[in-house]
């Protein structure tokens, strides 16, 4: 089955800093990787999304890149600001109707005023 | 649009009693829910993929039998904890397939407590 690795599991940065979160896959078959946002207590909420038709995508401060050939897809938070505050999810699927979604095991991003 | 609800937020129970939680899709029909499990400063764990008028299909390691799954309708999926002991306090989370895409929605959660 599919593993994902993410890391760091903590990450610490100042207010405006940017902020890299990394993980990779095992199954070359995975071809959706979703990012959940998950703050103390409620549930993880999807921030930004990769097929794997496409290398790079951009929302506002949030990026998203995917390296298929070397199976590793990457977060990028720019101007980070104190509400970016939470744990961090990246998950690997298929992009096939219902399949299921292996997580990773989440990092804890602290931005600092 | 793709609201999940889950009942009860949280539970407390006593060992050796069962709990039941319900997870619906508000505003859309969900024909597979999936069911997750969350410890403390832990990741999602797929418990167990629910199906609209089918069995479950349970993750390696998950009992059955302990964590009955029941999809009955095309908007609620329910899982009841038999049994329970203080190992199964948990974070229980529900989640969704919107039908147009393959974004998963999830549900609040449901904190079991097991004493």
């Amino acid at each position: 089955g599919e593993n994902v690795e993410q890391h760091p599991s903590t990450l610490s940065v100042q207010e405006g800093d940017s902020a890299v979160i990394k993980c990779t896959y095992s199954d070359s078959a995975s071809n959706y990787f979703p990012w959940y946002k998950q703050e103390l207590g409620k549930r993880p909420q999807l921030i930004i999304d990769i097929r794997s038709n496409v290398g790079e995508k951009k929302d506002q401060r949030i990026a998203v890149t995917l390296n298929k050939t070397a199976k590793h897809f990457s977060l990028h938070i720019t101007e980070t600001q104190p509400e970016d505050s939470a744990v961090y999810f990246c998950a690997a699927g298929r992009d096939s109707g219902y399949s299921t979604l292996t997580f990773g095991k989440g990092t804890m991003l602290l931005v600092s005023p | 649009g793709a609201v999940v609800s889950q009942h009860p937020s949280w539970v407390i129970c006593k060992s050796g009693t069962s709990v039941k939680i319900e997870c619906r899709s508000l505003d859309f029909q969900a024909t597979t829910m999936f069911w997750y499990r969350q410890f403390p400063k832990q990741s999602l764990m797929l418990m167990a993929t629910s199906n609209e008028g089918s069995k479950a299909t349970y993750e390696q390691g998950v009992e059955k039998d302990k964590f009955l799954i029941n999809h009955a309708s095309l908007t609620l999926s329910t899982l009841t904890v038999t049994s329970a002991h203080p190992e199964d306090s948990s974070f229980y989370i529900c989640s969704a397939y919107l039908d147009r895409g393959n974004e998963q929605y999830f549900g609040p959660g449901t904190r079991l407590t097991v004493t």
